[in-house]
């Protein structure tokens, strides 16, 4: 099936700071999505990306959508403390059938110090 | 309105009882999932519904039934669970297969 290698797995960072993330595939995917979940909650929809070269912001949130459709970045800005949390990306493949799954990345676990 | 409902929040079962999980949605969405999740791993699919038919398993256990009632409605039946089935377990829903997915908060399951 469809791999998403998400990096990095887990980052400690100063509340203030820049947070960058990226998934990578090897396959082409026409749709990327970027979720935070909070423990015992489900994920939560941040972004979606469609076409390739998309670059869409959410508030402090800003995500790319590859131009080799293989990849996309999710940069939070200015972390405050409840932007601790596990973020996932999660791909929808092309070229083929519209119905491909959903494959997501292991996810990555932040963590911000006040 | 981008809710999806779950309920229970929270269940415990011995490996001889039966439950059930529901998710409820009213967004008018045509496409409903289960999904596994373990603790800080990504999550996994076990079922979708599309238009109120299952259209994919992911080779699921027997021992987990989905059903869809209605549009809005999707329920999992569970029967002699094993205490490796302990995990939350997610519904979402989209407007069409696989697009923006919506979750719900999800149901804890402990299987004793």
């Amino acid at each position: 099936g469809q791999q998403l290698n998400q990096s990095p797995q887990s980052m400690f960072i100063q509340e203030g700071e820049d947070v960058s993330m990226n998934c990578t595939s090897s396959s082409i995917f026409n749709t990327w999505l970027w979720y935070k979940q909070d423990p015992g909650e489900g994920p939560v929809l941040l972004i979606a990306l469609y076409k390739a070269g998309e670059l869409t912001s959410n508030g402090r949130l800003t995500a790319q959508f590859g131009i080799t459709r293989k990849d996309s970045f999710l940069n939070i800005s200015a972390s405050i403390p409840s932007d601790v949390g596990i973020y996932f990306c999660a791909g929808r493949p092309g070229g083929g059938t519209s119905y491909g799954k959903l494959t997501f990345g292991q996810g990555t676990i932040l963590t911000v110090h006040p | 309105d981008t809710e999806v409902t779950q309920t229970p929040k929270h269940l415990v079962m011995g490996m001889t009882n039966k439950k059930s999980l529901k998710c409820e949605q009213h967004m008018g969405h045509r496409a409903m999932y289960w999904y596994k999740q373990k603790a800080k791993k990504p999550p996994e699919l076990m079922f979708v519904y599309s238009y109120e038919k299952l259209s994919i398993n992911e080779s699921v256990p027997s021992r987990f039934s989905p059903e869809c009632p209605n549009s809005s409605l999707l329920n999992l039946h569970l029967h002699a669970l094993q205490p490796e089935d302990s995990a939350l377990y997610l519904c979402a829903s989209s407007q069409g297969a696989f697009e923006k997915l919506f979750f719900g908060s999800g149901t804890q399951l402990s299987v004793l």
